[in-house]
């Protein structure tokens, strides 16, 4: 599987946009980048998932790279209740099957 | 729509004792899967299931088993809890390999 590097922690003000990144350099073509993130030790929540177009749906936007090897997760008017742990994921082929594996993720901080 | 419901949400058990933790979804979903989760980390994959009447290791299956009772229920079971198997327990859903997942609210399990 494609491994994925993200930044520990972010701060985001009130009512501005968050830009998160994800870099998987070595991201193969028929990898999906998807998007979870974790309120507080809530069960995790799916919010976006894209191959090499621009996605963008009610709660996010997503923005890879031509070169697919890096993305950006924006959250485009941050609430306080947006504050989570995002996770980047890279999803890859197993020999039976699909999973997602987690990373430690990026620890948004919104504030007020 | 209950979504995924997981069973309890809170357990303390003694070392050597067994256990098996419940999780049901409505959603008609073809996979499921348990993850572990321990303070600070993300979340690691303990054993998945593709479809109905298989089943498949994860990243740390060590100690654990599972058990795909239908296309609805899939159990995960401690024969022998030891303190390192203290964590949150998560139990995932999907439609298919393509789609995102949906997550439970986690069972809390501390060994003693």
């Amino acid at each position: 599987d494609a491994k994925t590097t993200q930044p520990p922690s972010m701060d985001c003000a009130e009512g501005r946009a968050a830009n998160l990144p994800c870099n998987h350099s070595t991201i193969s073509g028929n990898e999906y980048v998807y998007w979870y993130r974790q309120i507080h030790s809530q069960g995790p929540q799916y919010i976006i998932h894209g191959l090499k177009n621009n996605e963008t749906n009610e709660m996010a936007s997503l923005i890879i790279t031509e070169d697919r090897k890096s993305s950006t997760l924006i959250l485009p008017h941050a609430t306080l209740r947006d504050t989570a742990v995002y996770y980047c994921i890279v999803r890859g082929q197993q020999n039976t099957g699909n999973q997602f594996y987690f990373g430690t993720g990026t620890s948004l901080t919104v504030i007020p | 729509n209950a979504g995924v419901t997981q069973t309890p949400k809170f357990q303390v058990l003694k070392t050597g004792q067994s256990m098996t933790l419940q999780c049901a979804q409505d959603m008609n979903h073809n996979s499921m899967y348990w993850y572990r989760q321990d303070p600070g980390m993300g979340l690691r994959l303990i054993y998945y299931s593709a479809s109905e009447g298989t089943t498949d290791k994860g990243e740390v299956p060590n100690g654990y088993n599972v058990s795909r009772l239908n296309k609805r229920e899939f159990s995960l079971r401690l024969e022998s809890a030891a303190p390192s198997q203290t964590s949150v327990y998560f139990c995932a859903s999907s439609l298919s390999d393509r789609y995102g997942y949906t997550f439970g609210s986690g069972t809390r399990l501390t060994v003693v």
